[in-house]
């Protein structure tokens, strides 16, 4: 079956660093990648859907320069936030749509746990 | 918008059936997906159903579908203790998005 791959799986950082989570396709190429953030006890809240070689798409509420997503190839998508702080310490989970897939199917991550001190 | 509705606890002894609902608004929606989150993880997919279709079955999964009703269940069959997960309901409406419910947390009693 399809892999995807999260790295790395939790990352502790001091406030106002920024942190990278990657986001690899393994066996497919994935022209749609998703970026959710899941609070605990809470379902997936979507972020933005990132398209290769496009803008990324947020969703209402998110702020686009906090988290920077960047979908360079069809196996690589990256998660960027910045200047983090506590309120952004969650489980950043990312899900990629296989290319020519018929049913929509998704494909999740292991998922990346963010503490920020 | 679209909202997708599960009620959030269920507990079952070992052995039993375990039957999770979900209600959902989008009348659009083609492919309805069952997913199973373990403490921790991400979501692997277990199962899903086409808008054309009542019922299917899956060795011991069987996902009803009632499209008038916008309902759909997921039946576990003899549910064993590491059955216990989140069992999110997620219908895709076209296009490229999919909602997902809020997550039903399954706790099963050996």
């Amino acid at each position: 079956g399809a892999v995807v791959s999260q790295h790395p799986s939790w990352v502790i950082c001091k406030s106002g660093t920024s942190v990278k989570i990657e986001c690899r396709s393994l066996d497919f190429q994935a022209t749609t990648m998703f970026w959710y953030r899941q609070f605990p006890k809470q379902s997936l809240m979507l972020m933005a859907t990132s398209n290769e070689g496009s803008k990324a798409t947020y969703e209402q509420g998110v702020e686009k320069d906090k988290f920077l997503i960047n979908h360079a190839s069809l196996t690589l998508s990256t998660l960027t936030v910045t200047s983090a702080h506590p309120e952004d310490s969650s489980f950043y989970i990312c899900s990629a749509r296989r290319g020519g897939s018929d049913t929509g199917e998704l494909f999740f991550g292991e998922g990346s746990r963010l503490t920020v001190l | 918008g679209e909202d997708v509705e599960q009620s959030l606890f269920l507990s079952v002894r070992e052995g039993d059936s375990s039957v999770i609902n979900c209600t959902y608004t989008d009348s659009s929606s083609t492919y309805l997906y069952w997913y199973k989150q373990e403490p921790g993880a991400g979501l692997q997919l277990l199962t899903y159903i086409f808008s054309n279709m009542d019922m299917k079955q899956d060795q011991r999964l069987t996902v009803l579908l009632n499209k008038k009703d916008k309902h759909l269940s997921l039946r576990i069959a003899d549910t064993q203790t590491g059955d216990s997960a989140i069992y999110f309901c997620a219908p895709n409406t076209g296009g490229f998005k999919t909602i997902f419910g809020a997550g039903t947390r399954l706790f099963v009693k050996a």
